[in-house]
């Protein structure tokens, strides 16, 4: 079975901080993403990932960024925590070449509070 | 651009009753299409998928899905609900020119009476 983890289910931070969320995949897949999640809005594309060092802007990008250095992981950073960032973040994989696999794999989540 | 449409934000149905949610996207060539369940405080999780051939998809958890080009649908059913079934579900498109990145509906929740 494909694992999705997520370094933390529950965070909290103050306003100001730097935030790390991790995620780890352990099938090989090529594409990784970072949504989160608000009720009433769905989820929402952060940043996805289609190759290590590769990574393109999804719909609401603006105070987050991204690092992919090695294929299994898939990083995202809040480089100035703010209150609207509280939310559920999901983490999700998908993809292996040639094997017409496209749907994706989510991790648990994690929930950032804000404070 | 690709988008989806859950027309119903939330529905409630009597357990053994018969259930299906409605899903619409926009897209202008053949989609992938999938339909995910989120339990509370969970990850989503992967009910089933149309990628080609037949119309009619069969998942897990005795769901199934049948795609309609017509319509431009993708309607979510099952014959007979559990009280396991309560738990929020999303319809997503994906682009096959983009493989691996989808676009997620708004999502139901589904309640489901004793």
């Amino acid at each position: 079975d494909v694992k999705v983890t997520q370094s933390s289910r529950y965070l909290v931070k103050r306003t100001g901080e730097k935030v790390f969320l991790e995620c780890v995949q352990d099938m090989d897949h090529e594409n990784m993403f970072w949504y989160r999640q608000d009720p009433g809005l769905g989820l929402r594309l952060i940043y996805f990932s289609y190759d290590v060092k590769m990574k393109e802007k999804g719909d609401i990008p603006e105070g987050y960024s991204v690092s992919r250095e090695k294929k299994e992981r898939f990083s995202l950073i809040l480089e100035s925590a703010s209150t609207n960032q509280t939310s559920m973040y999901l983490c999700a994989s998908s993809f292996i070449p040639g094997a017409g696999s496209y749907e994706q794999y989510f991790g648990p989540g994690t929930r950032l509070t804000v404070t | 651009a690709q988008s989806v449409t859950q027309p119903d934000i939330h529905i409630t149905v009597s357990e053994g009753a018969s259930l299906e949610l409605r899903c619409n996207y926009s897209y202008g060539a053949t989609p992938y299409l999938f339909w995910y369940v989120q339990s509370p405080g969970q990850g989503l999780q992967l009910l089933l998928k149309y990628f080609s051939g037949d119309t009619l998809v069969q998942g897990i958890k005795g769901f199934e899905a049948e795609f309609k080009r017509s319509q431009s649908s993708f309607n979510l059913r099952k014959p007979s609900v559990h009280w396991s079934d309560a738990a929020e579900y999303f319809c997503a498109v994906g682009a096959r020119t983009n493989a691996g990145k989808s676009t997620f509906g708004d999502g139901t929740t589904l309640t489901v009476k004793p």
